[in-house]
């Protein structure tokens, strides 16, 4: 049962364009939302996040829309750049809980 | 600024051996969170450790125990190595009272033969 769900397994954007990836959860009890970065043999590394009572969250060239009603968040990177080609993974918990519920991610490739 | 440290970075074993895990977590930080990513898979949570209790499991088969000690690292111990556990092993860390972000370790990759 994936509770988190990536359903693009993979996105190609040119350099300069706009990146937006997509996830949808099912558990109404999450209250908050990360994305985390991950390179091949590294460790995840955290984008950004937003809390359930916030629909937008903005970092620089990063920002994460959430769409409670439809259990939708998306993350924007604007612009991408070819530095940004990794797989991203959505996350998710509840408030009572650390633990982190993953998507199965989405690889980009942004090219030059 | 430090990061998570976990060790050994890649580890072979053969079925049936033990193995452990060791994770340092970001200085201050007393919680401590172990994920394991099988290939092509999303992290799936193991369990986690808040001052030294084990605060939340997830599925973790009972041939693997864990701890946090009094400096706040923590230790996988995994026994009755099987094929199936072949994977990367995160630990991550946060502060309790902050546990949203959760800053993760390079990673151990284990392979069983």
């Amino acid at each position: 049962d994936q509770q988190v769900k990536q359903n693009s397994p993979s996105l190609s954007v040119q350099e300069g364009r706009i990146s937006i990836l997509n996830c949808d959860y099912t558990n109404s009890m999450f209250d908050y939302f990360l994305w985390y970065k991950k390179y091949p043999a590294e460790g995840p590394t955290f984008l950004i996040s937003i809390s359930s009572i916030k629909d937008k969250n903005e970092d620089g060239r990063f920002t994460v829309f959430l769409n409670k009603s439809a259990k939708h968040l998306s993350l924007h990177i604007v612009p991408s750049q070819p530095g940004d080609s990794a797989v991203y993974f959505c996350a998710a918990h509840p408030s009572n809980t650390g633990k982190l519920i993953f998507g199965q991610g989405t690889t980009l490739q942004v090219k030059p | 600024a430090a990061g998570v440290i976990q060790s050994p970075r890649h580890l072979i074993k053969e079925k049936r051996e033990t193995a452990t895990l060791k994770c340092y977590p970001i200085p201050r930080h007393d919680t401590v969170y172990w994920y394991q990513q099988g290939p092509g898979q999303d992290p799936q949570f193991l369990i986690s450790f808040y001052e030294k209790m084990q605060s939340d499991k997830g599925s973790i088969p009972d041939r693997f125990s864990a701890q946090q000690f009094s400096d706040y690292h923590s230790e996988l111990n995994m026994s009755s190595l099987e094929l199936g556990d072949s994977a990367l092993y995160f630990c991550a860390s946060t502060l309790r009272a902050s546990y949203n972000e959760q800053f993760f370790g390079p990673g151990t990759r284990l392979t069983v033969l």
